[in-house]
């Protein structure tokens, strides 16, 4: 079944303890992406990779880090998290076919204290 | 200015009729795409429908369909025949620009529709 998963789904912890949230894609996608939602703010784009090796900034970058060693994954990296990183994340990853449609994830609620 | 509109908060409808959810978008690129993703309780996004900007007719995928009105720059969902597992938050986005090689254009979301059906 071609999906996007994410690890953990949920998770709590406390201000500085450093912590990766993985994302993998089995469908060969280039692009991967991840987006934050916030109530009343809609989904915005943390970091983007448009290959192995290639990442850049979105909207909102500031307090995390990405890599994209290989092409199925692309682990989101909080070295030290506080509490208004306290979000719904999502990884995503797309294909040129059908307009470029980007595929999400399940999602992981992280709750920082 | 929003380059995304969503002005329905919250919408009700009743099992079996029709909805509308309401999208304006602004962009001054002659190459665009447009989504709709619905969010349920549970949290996943899930993809429902895609307009080109160059796209003569307008999309349908199964009982949704949009209504593209490109001079009005609008974008809205319609859901025909509704159930209650339609009952979730709905979302338009924008790719702006033509599709790159390797894909990979930045959405832009709207705040979302919070869609309530009713029995």
């Amino acid at each position: 079944e071609a999906q996007v998963t994410q690890n953990p789904r949920y998770l709590i912890t406390v201000t500085g303890k450093k912590l990766t949230v993985t994302c993998s894609q089995n469908m060969n996608h280039e692009y991967m992406s991840w987006y934050r939602q916030d109530p009343g703010l809609g989904l915005r784009q943390i970091y983007y990779s448009m290959n192995v090796e290639v990442t850049d900034k979105g909207d909102v970058p500031e307090g995390y880090k990405v890599s994209r060693k290989e092409k199925r994954n692309f682990p989101l990296i909080l070295e030290s998290p506080s509490p208004n990183q306290t979000s719904l994340y999502f990884c995503a990853s797309s294909h040129p076919a059908r307009g470029d449609t980007q595929y999400f994830g399940p999602g992981t609620r992280l709750t920082v204290l | 200015a929003q380059k995304i509109t969503q002005t329905q908060p919250g919408m009700f409808v009743q099992e079996k009729e029709a909805v509308t959810l309401d999208c304006t978008y602004d962009t001054s690129d002659p190459s665009y795409g447009l989504f709709w993703y619905k969010q349920p309780s549970s949290g996943e996004m899930i993809f429902l429908i895609y307009q080109g900007s160059y796209d003569q007719q307008n999309a349908t995928e199964g009982r949704y369909s949009l209504n593209f009105q490109k001079a009005r720059k609008s974008a809205n969902l319609v859901i025909s025949a509704s159930q209650l597992g339609d009952s979730a938050m709905y979302f338009c986005a924008m790719r702006e620009g033509p599709i790159l090689t390797g894909g990979g254009n930045k959405l832009t979301f709207g705040t979302g529709t919070q869609l309530k059906v009713e029995l």
